[in-house]
């Protein structure tokens, strides 16, 4: 079935770990996010890629890195993980930046 | 000021009852427009487009005023079904979707 796989599905984290989330689709989208909900406050955009190769930063990019080495993947990687960084993560892709999103089913991360 | 901005409700209303909600935007040049729905604990799902002229999916109504740069959603004839949170999303400065921060609505039976 088409679509958009996260894993994993939840994580308990140390802090100070390092951390990959993954996000890969077979919708051939061009364009892919990381986003991350936290109550009340929405879905708040980490980071985003319009086209394989490249990537920019969103509303809260900071503790989070991201690269797009082909149109599938858009890996998200927390380099040393803060309890802040607590949240549930959302990726989504869509056909063009103007398009609307598909997102996965999210990755629930706790960091302690 | 919040890109998009909703009003949280909740909204409780009773099966069958007509049900609207507002999202008000403020980049003037935003093109592309969307309302979804999240259920409890689950990824956002898109609902509608919204287009210029307003347009209808069943029960469902989406109109865009871009003069005073706000989106609606109308829900005819609510159903227990449509308990949920719903996203306004605006294209917004960054060529991302911009999500509004969801209004709950609790259908009562």
């Amino acid at each position: 079935i088409a679509g958009i796989t996260q894993a994993p599905t939840s994580q308990i984290l140390a802090a100070g770990r390092r951390m990959t989330l993954r996000c890969t689709q077979d919708m051939r989208h061009n364009a892919m996010y990381w986003y991350r909900q936290d109550l009340g406050l929405g879905l708040r955009l980490i980071h985003y890629s319009n086209t394989a190769g490249t990537t920019g930063k969103g509303e809260v990019p900071d503790g989070y890195s991201v690269s797009r080495a082909n149109t599938d993947d858009f890996p998200l990687t927390l380099a040393s993980a803060v309890p802040s960084q607590t949240s549930v993560y959302f990726c989504a892709s869509s056909y063009t930046s103007d398009t609307e999103a598909f997102f996965g089913q999210g990755t629930r991360l706790t960091v302690v | 000021r919040k890109e998009v901005e909703q009003d949280p409700g909740p909204f409780n209303v009773p099966e069958g009852a007509t049900v609207a909600f507002n999202c008000t935007y403020s980049n003037s040049a935003s093109q592309s427009f969307f309302w979804y729905r999240q259920d409890c604990r689950k990824e956002p799902k898109l609902l509608m487009s919204v287009y210029s002229s307003g347009n209808e999916d069943g029960r469902f109504t989406a109109q865009l005023n871009r003069a005073s740069q706000y989106i609606s959603l109308l829900i005819r004839d609510s159903k227990l079904s449509d308990s949920a949170t719903y996203l306004c999303v605006v294209l917004g400065g960054r060529r991302a979707l911009t999500f509004g921060s969801g209004t709950r609505l609790q259908v009562q039976p």
